[in-house]
């Protein structure tokens, strides 16, 4: 079975700090695609970043970047200098094929 | 260019009642898929459509049925409602399957 596991429900960060997502996948697959989507309250989900698992450098978009172990199944989100429009619901999601399989989301709070 | 567009917004269904969600993509995408989001289960795939005149089953495809019209749209039928189909559908497409996902807005339905 394919799964993606997101281990922390919620997570708090200081404005202008920095905050990492955790995502973990079982697989199976040697060739595959892993993402980052951000869902804030308006409910529309936003791609924030994507792997490319035969890619050994990992992806980095902005002030988001992500740290891809393979032989770890491990996927984590880094937010850098956090910002209030960062607040929303984050979910991994990884795609081996024709299939799409996302986690359960991360809901990251942003303090002023 | 309105991306991806899902009708209704918004629908309040009794048991037993039948409807169709209506999903369109103006970016010449090959793959389009349905999901169900229910709180704290994340995003489950419900039916994809990897190519014009194809369509297969998700994770979660009982009590749906698909059509993919054209190229352009993906329509998901509830033949006869039930409170557990209670959830936020969202309509996605994709140029290429794994690739990047887009979303619509989303439909929030509510079976009594």
């Amino acid at each position: 079975a394919q799964t993606v596991t997101q281990s922390q429900p919620e997570m708090s960060v200081q404005e202008a700090e920095t905050v990492t997502l955790s995502c973990t996948y079982d697989t199976s697959e040697s060739d595959y695609y892993l993402f980052w989507y951000k869902q804030p309250p308006s409910r529309q989900m936003i791609l924030v970043i994507r792997q490319e698992a035969y890619k050994q450098q990992n992806a980095t978009e902005n002030r988001f970047s992500v740290n891809f172990q393979k032989a770890a199944k491990s996927f984590s989100l880094k937010i850098s200098d956090s910002q209030l429009g960062d607040a929303a619901m984050y979910f991994c999601a990884y795609s081996p094929g024709n299939q799409f399989y996302f986690g359960t989301g991360t809901s990251l709070t942003v303090i002023p | 260019n309105a991306g991806v567009t899902q009708t209704p917004k918004f629908q309040v269904l009794k048991t037993g009642q039948s409807m169709t969600l209506q999903c369109a993509q103006d970016m010449n995408h090959n793959s389009m898929y349905w999901y169900r989001q229910d709180p704290g289960m994340g995003l489950r795939l419900i039916y994809y459509s990897a190519s014009e005149g194809t369509t297969d089953k998700g994770e979660v495809p009982n009590g749906y049925n698909v059509s993919r019209l054209n190229k352009r749209e993906f329509s998901l039928r509830l033949e006869s409602a039930a409170p557990s189909q209670t959830s936020v559908y969202f309509c996605a497409s994709s140029l290429l399957r794994r690739e990047t996902q887009y979303f619509g807005p989303g439909t929030r339905l509510l079976v009594l």
